[in-house]
C-alpha cells in the first residue's frame, strides 16, 4: 500500500521553540516534496528533495531526506506566528502506469505567544 | 501572470445535480491534475492529463469525468452529484512529468463544493 504517515498531525508550539515534523513513506522514492497550506488557500511548494541526504533550508524551516529510512523531516527553528499553517509532505512514485504524488494527511501547526 | 485559476470558488449542489469545474493555466504546462482534499487526509488524485486531448484515471476517479480540449484548460465534471463528493477540489499543473523535473506542481486556490 502506498501511504505517507506524518506526525504529529497537530502541533501547538510556543514562539521561539524548535520542533520537528516527521514524514515516513511506504515505498522507494528519491523525490520528496513539502508543501505549506494556509487556511482556505492553495498549496505552496516549500522544498523539493531529490536524493538521499538532501538538506534544504529556507528561513526558519529546514527539510531533510533519508531515502534508506524512507523518512523526511521538517525542522522548525525558533518558531514565529507566521509559520502557523498546515504542512504536507508528498513522495513521488510510479504506480498503476503513471507517476503520482502520495500525500500525507498534513500537520497542522499553530504557533502561539 | 495568473498561474492556475479555478472557477467557481464555492458551490452548493443538491444530490443528483451536475456541474463542471474549470481549471485554466497560463504557464503552457503539459500536465494537469485534479485532486480532492478531505478533512484529515492528504490530497488524492482524481484524474490527470498529459497533454491536450488526453486524460487518464487517478486514484479516485469514480463519479467524475474530465476533458482537456485545449492545452490551457482542464475540466472536471460531476454528472450526478452525491454527498460523498463534498470536498475541496484542487487543480494543479506542471511543465513535465515529475520524473524528468524537480519542479513541483503549481496549484490553484481550490473549489469548495458541498453536496446536500
Amino acid at each position: 500500500e502506498l501511504k505517507v504517515e506524518q506526525n504529529p498531525l497537530f502541533l501547538s508550539m510556543q514562539e521561539g521553540k524548535n520542533y520537528t515534523i516527521y514524514c515516513n513513506y511506504s515505498t522507494t522514492s528519491d523525490r520528496l516534496y513539502w508543501y505549506r497550506q494556509d487556511p482556505g488557500k492553495s498549496l505552496e511548494s516549500l522544498f523539493v528533495l531529490l536524493s538521499n541526504g538532501a538538506v534544504k533550508q529556507e528561513g526558519r524551516l529546514m527539510a531533510s531526506l533519508d531515502t534508506k529510512a524512507r523518512l523526511s523531516t521538517l525542522h522548525i527553528t525558533a518558531a514565529v506566528h507566521d509559520l502557523s499553517a498546515t504542512y504536507f509532505c508528498a513522495f513521488l512514485t510510479y504506480s498503476g502506469g503513471y507517476n503520482k504524488l502520495i500525500f500525507g494527511a498534513g500537520t497542522r501547526l499553530a504557533v502561539h505567544p | 501572470n495568473a498561474g492556475v485559476t479555478q472557477t467557481p470558488k464555492f458551490r452548493v449542489l443538491k444530490t443528483g445535480q451536475s456541474m463542471t469545474l474549470l481549471c485554466a493555466q497560463d504557464m503552457n504546462h503539459e500536465y494537469m491534475y485534479w485532486y480532492r482534499q478531505d478533512p484529515g487526509m492528504g490530497l488524492r488524485l482524481i484524474h490527470y492529463s498529459v497533454g491536450e486531448g488526453t486524460t487518464a484515471k487517478g486514484e479516485v476517479p469514480d463519479g467524475y469525468n474530465v476533458s482537456r480540449l485545449k492545452k490551457q484548460n482542464f475540466l472536471l465534471g460531476l454528472e450526478s452529484a452525491a454527498p460523498s463528493q463534498t470536498s475541496v477540489y484542487f487543480c494543479a499543473s506542471s511543465y513535465s512529468t515529475f520524473w524528468d523535473s524537480n519542479q513541483p506542481q503549481h496549484f490553484g486556490d481550490g473549489t469548495r463544493l458541498s453536496i446536500l
